[in-house]
């Protein structure tokens, strides 16, 4: 099976300016989670979506978005960018087994604001 | 709120040596742990899980919810063990969030 996969790998915007990222989980994943992270703050939970419904949100302000689309695939936006927002963005899809539950990680899309 | 936290930003061992990587949590429910690994260069994985009692790599973790922590253990480092490590702990109660320690990176000197 395909991991997950993000795209654009690597953006470069300016201040004020919004952004668009995509996730696409691994086939039959059903969980989408965002999360942020950045030297300063570590590893921050954004947003999670299941089945096109958004289950959970992050203490981030309201210019952090996202939604699911039916096929799964997931995008987050960002709007009026400000330059804390530089970070490597990771998505994460949910796999629930006999096991418990894992969540498996994309290679990241790193934004940074100048 | 549930908090985890890898008091080490950073653990230097020579090779051959034992290695225990720590973790504390504060959580109000039934705990469910993870640690995941990031090797240079490479996105972030699961490395092992309290549920399944596992060993992965020859690294073992037990949880202790008297001392609310969840350490990381391996007898023996190894060159390639090199890697960010992260703690982690599962809000199932608001679907999967994650809540991620700080991480420690090890550093295994030959």
């Amino acid at each position: 099976k395909a991991g997950v996969t993000q795209t654009p790998r690597y953006l470069i915007k300016t201040r004020g300016q919004q952004v668009t990222l995509s996730c696409s989980p691994i086939s039959g994943h059903r969980s989408v989670s965002w999360y942020q992270q950045t030297p300063g703050q570590g590893l921050q939970f954004l947003f999670e979506y299941f089945s096109e419904t958004q289950r959970n949100k992050g203490n981030f302000p309201g210019r952090f978005s996202g939604r699911q689309f039916s096929n799964s695939r997931s995008e987050m936006n960002v709007s009026t960018l400000e330059l804390g927002d530089s970070a490597l963005y990771l998505c994460a899809s949910s796999l629930i087994s006999g096991s418990g539950i894992e969540q498996f990680f994309g290679p990241g899309t790193r934004l940074t604001v100048l | 709120a549930q908090r985890v936290t890898q008091p080490e930003k950073l653990l230097s061992v020579f090779k051959g040596a034992p290695v225990e990587l720590k973790c504390n949590y504060s959580y109000s429910g039934s705990p469910e742990l993870f640690w995941y690994v990031q090797y240079s260069r490479q996105r972030l994985q699961l490395l092992l899980r309290h549920i399944s009692r596992e060993s992965i790599k020859g690294f073992t973790a037990d949880l202790n919810k008297g001392e609310t922590s969840f350490h990381l253990k391996k007898p023996f480092a190894q060159e390639e063990d090199s890697a960010m490590y992260y703690c982690a702990l599962l809000n199932n109660n608001a679907g999967n969030m994650l809540t991620f320690g700080g991480g420690t990176r090890l550093m295994v000197k030959p």
